[in-house]
């Protein structure tokens, strides 16, 4: 079936630096994409979207980036800090206006 | 805005009983809602949509009979496990949305522990 996948299951970062999370997805109709943050024992958090007309969107110290060719959605967090630390979620929004989400990655930042 | 909440947010139960899990969103109206279920270390997956005023919709492989769904209202989802059994247990996300093709905004979630 259709499935939105990550690449990483865990990255770890030093606070400061910059980090990127990705995710492919396999729907090529999808034309809506959400990133969300979990943190332990709460529900998701929306952090940002895009629509598939955009390559690009930015947000305060976040990015995300969409590849239509490749199928490949990128969260980019500057200047990490330990709030951060998370499990990062993107999500896919099919044509029937489910939201499917990918397997997530968890965030650890150190100081 | 957009909030949604969930109540309650855990609950211990025993085998062979039900449970019913509140999901209310407090500032807008929301003709859909989602229910998702997420195991330890694992991705939310989506169990049902549920559609104020008619019947919900169950994904591939969730028994509609065990997960009752009810929307009885613009601002009120309801979903009762019952005959809850042990692999029941797991973390009840609801979701709702102020317009399509908008984000989903989430309750907190309810921790379903079944003894």
């Amino acid at each position: 079936g259709e499935s939105v996948g990550l690449h990483l299951p865990t990255l770890s970062v030093q606070e400061g630096d910059n980090s990127i999370i990705n995710c492919a997805y396999s729907n090529s109709a999808s034309d809506y994409f959400i990133w969300y943050k979990q943190e332990s024992g709460k529900g998701p958090q929306f952090i940002i979207d895009i629509r598939s007309n955009m390559d690009k969107r930015q947000g305060q110290r976040v990015t995300v980036l969409l590849n239509k060719t490749v199928k490949h959605l990128s969260l980019q967090i500057a200047a990490t800090q330990p709030g951060d630390s998370a499990v990062y979620f993107c999500a896919e929004n099919l044509r029937t206006d489910k939201l499917i989400f990918g397997t997530g990655t968890r965030l650890q930042v150190f100081p | 805005g957009a909030v949604v909440s969930q109540h309650p947010s855990w609950v211990i139960c025993k085998s062979g009983t039900s449970v019913k899990i509140e999901c209310r969103s407090l500032d807008f109206q929301a003709t859909t809602m989602f229910w998702y279920r997420q195991f330890p270390k694992q991705s939310l997956m989506l169990m049902a949509t549920s559609n104020e005023g008619s019947k919900a919709t169950y994904e591939q492989g969730v028994e509609k009979d065990k997960f009752l769904i009810n929307h009885a209202s613009l601002t009120l989802s309801t979903l009762t496990v019952t005959s809850a059994h042990p692999e029941d247990s797991s973390f009840y996300i609801c979701s709702a949305r102020t317009f399509s093709n908008s984000p989903l905004h989430f309750g907190n979630g309810t921790r379903l522990t079944v003894t």
